[in-house]
């Protein structure tokens, strides 16, 4: 069975704090997609990014980083320097390649980012 | 701008009542999926579609039906909806596999079951 585990429910910080994400995901795939989507309270998700199986690179976006690692099946986002702007509700995701397009959703970490 | 649309954006209703919840996009996109939030469960996937022809059901297809009625619509129907189907109901859309495979989502309906 496949299954996202996002075990951080929610997560308070203060501004420029770094903060972690934590994701671990399960499947027996050998080809799939992770990604993370952020919901700000306005509602919509808003997808950050995608990182297939076989690309283990770390990769950096500002102050966003991912950090996937598949011998412990975790792909962690960290955000450094914290701002106010970055409240709201991270979610991780598997797609599984060959269950055509099917995302399975973490239960989300509501982060809260105090001035 | 090409763009993944809902109506209505919220909604209340009372117990019995059929309701269906609309999606329409301008993405050109084959894929499209309706999926529901609750609070501390993320997003679960009700049901999707490949095509016009093909429908699929997903993980809580039971007390819901779908139509797609053209590529760029997909329509999500409760036929007697009940209260603990009071979510956020999303409707996403994604090009055929092996091009990326990231969804795009509509924006939201709040429905709300009285």
């Amino acid at each position: 069975a496949q299954k996202v585990t996002q075990a951080q429910t929610e997560i308070s910080v203060v501004e420029k704090e770094d903060v972690t994400l934590d994701c671990v995901y399960e499947t027996r795939d050998t080809t799939y997609y992770l990604f993370w989507y952020k919901q700000p309270p306005s509602g919509e998700l808003v997808f950050l990014i995608r990182r297939n199986s076989f690309d283990e690179q770390n990769e950096i976006s500002g102050r966003y980083s991912w950090n996937f690692q598949k011998s412990t099946s975790s792909f962690n986002f960290t955000i450094t320097a914290s701002q106010v702007v970055d409240s709201a509700v991270y979610f991780c995701a598997l797609l599984i390649y060959n269950q055509g397009g099917k995302l399975i959703f973490g239960q989300g970490t509501e982060l809260s980012v105090k001035p | 701008d090409a763009d993944v649309t809902q109506t209505p954006r919220n909604r209340i209703t009372k117990t019995g009542k059929r309701i269906m919840l609309e999606c329409s996009q301008t993405k050109g996109h084959d894929r499209m999926y309706w999926y529901r939030q609750d609070p501390g469960l993320g997003l679960r996937l009700i049901y999707y579609s490949f095509d016009v022809k093909d429908i699929n059901k997903g993980e809580i297809s039971d007390g819901y039906s779908v139509s797609r009625q053209a590529q760029a619509k997909f329509s999500l129907s409760l036929e007697s909806a009940i209260p603990n189907q009071t979510a956020l109901y999303f409707c996403a859309t994604s090009v055929r596999q092996g091009k990326g495979n990231e969804q795009f989502f509509g924006p939201g309906t709040r429905l709300t079951v009285l």
